[in-house]
């Protein structure tokens, strides 16, 4: 099972919106509504932030959502903050009974 | 307090066995499908295994399959994973994540996770 596709960097400045993709096939994003998104800080574990697509877990801010269409899905994150700035990984179940991984994006907050 | 608490992770040769083990508290970990997920040093995520809530279905990674084993204790509120025939593509951190939903296992996402225990093959 080959990693979701993501960008590898994308960065922007405080109060501006980003949009991170994430790239599969119709064996896995473009197959289910089970698309997550995690955040990982440097030496921390990952946090849930999007599951099913589109659905904010309790205590996760409003800034963050998520979309897919077709094989791709999208996390933005609108407002930016310094606090925002960390690793993310989307993941989908996949056709196989697996889960797969994004090969992760790096957001800079400039 | 939802948590859960990885141990068993050290510096372990080609060709060994290790067994992780995970605590949980705090939850009905009885209802509860929990994966472990591996990071590389440097790396991304990548996903290890899952085990549903009463252990009955199991599914693995083609890069682990036929070595690793899942398995839980409902009774000791944990998680294990046995881990043999151990190679260097293995080291990692290894992390135990529950599923966000009751009796759920790829849906509602890994909504509580631990803190790593680091597994070194050399």
């Amino acid at each position: 099972q080959s990693a979701l596709t993501q960008p590898a960097s994308v960065s922007g400045s405080p109060g501006q919106s980003i949009t991170i993709s994430c790239t599969g096939t119709s064996s896995d994003v473009g197959g289910y509504k089970y698309v997550s998104w995690y955040q990982q800080h440097p030496g921390k574990a990952p946090k849930l932030m999007i599951y099913d697509v589109s659905n904010r877990p309790s205590g996760v801010s409003n800034r963050f959502s998520g979309s897919k269409s077709g094989n791709t899905a999208s996390l933005t994150i609108s407002g930016l903050q310094a606090e925002d700035e960390a690793d993310y990984y989307c993941s989908s179940y996949t056709s196989s009974s697996t889960l797969v991984f994004g090969g992760g994006t790096k957001l800079t907050v400039l | 307090q939802v948590q859960l608490v990885e141990s068993g992770g050290g510096v372990v040769q080609p060709g060994r066995s290790l067994r992780l083990s995970c605590a949980a508290s705090g939850f009905t970990f009885s209802s509860s499908g929990v994966h472990w997920v591996r990071q590389a040093p440097g790396k991304g995520l990548e996903w290890v295994a899952v085990i549903s809530y009463d252990g009955s279905d199991k599914y693995y990674a083609d890069s682990v399959k036929g070595r690793f084993t899942i398995s839980r204790d409902t009774s000791k509120n944990t998680l294990y994973l046995q881990m043999n025939s151990l190679r260097a593509e293995d080291t990692a951190v290894y992390y135990c994540a529950k599923s966000g939903g009751n009796y759920a296992l790829f849906y509602y996402g890994m909504d509580v996770w631990g803190q790593g225990t680091t597994v070194t093959v050399s």
